[in-house]
């Protein structure tokens, strides 16, 4: 149990659908993060939240909108993804922006067909 | 642009095994490095190091940065199959506050 949970564990969707992934912490964290992890490449960082604002977005497409409601909720809502966007999709939290540790949750697979 | 190398990126060793596990790194202006464990879910924090020459020890676990070379390494002693997993290296920018992570070693330990 690492304090971040993320729902659901595994989604298999559409290029036409729509749907959302959910993340929520456990940890008092301000800041919380969306990272993308695909087969042999690096962790990418996607979104940063600190206090609900978004305070980076990393040139990711605009088929991904993330929404962070309060401090412990982070959204990533998915529409008209590609077969390129299949990865497991990882959220991440910290006392503040730049803290370390990050402490992440055991990530949505995603898979488009 | 920050840049993480890990390597070897797979490794199999048999148990009781010692293993040695590389991270070079490029960064503009460091803040510090982190080890990950990952395996078929969340990564969790192993180590963060951000001086040199003072190794991190968490029982078989140890690990030790060099900021003039920059690299690291982690080291494992006395393999167990648990400890079968990808390790995760990344290095935090002052300037950006990202981490910046490596591929990633695949590590496998055969009974």
């Amino acid at each position: 149990e690492t304090g971040v949970t993320q729902t659901p564990r595994h989604l298999v969707m559409g290029m036409t659908n729509k749907k959302s992934l959910k993340c929520e912490q456990h940890l008092g964290h301000n800041a919380m993060y969306w990272y993308k992890q695909s087969a042999k490449k690096p962790l990418e960082l996607m979104f940063v939240y600190s206090l609900e604002e978004r305070v980076e977005n990393n040139s990711v497409p605009s088929r991904f909108s993330p929404e962070c409601p309060n401090s412990s909720h982070l959204f990533l809502h998915l529409h008209t993804l590609q077969p390129e966007d299949s990865a497991l999709y990882l959220c991440a939290s910290s006392q503040v922006r730049g803290a370390q540790p990050q402490h992440f949750g055991d990530g949505t697979r995603l898979s488009i067909l | 642009e920050d840049k993480v190398v890990q390597s070897p990126l797979s490794l199999v060793v048999h148990e009781g095994d010692t293993v040695t596990l590389n991270c070079s790194y490029e960064v503009t202006n460091f803040r510090s490095l982190l080890w990950y464990k990952q395996e078929k879910k969340a990564p969790t924090f192993l180590f963060m190091l951000t001086s040199s020459g003072i190794e991190k020890k968490s029982g078989r676990l140890s690990s030790i940065l060099d900021k003039k070379e920059l690299f690291s390494i982690l080291n494992i002693t006395a393999t167990q199959t648990g400890d079968s997993a990808i390790y995760l290296c990344a290095v935090m920018d002052f300037g950006n506050e990202k981490l910046t992570f490596g591929t990633g070693t695949r590590l496998t330990i055969i009974p």
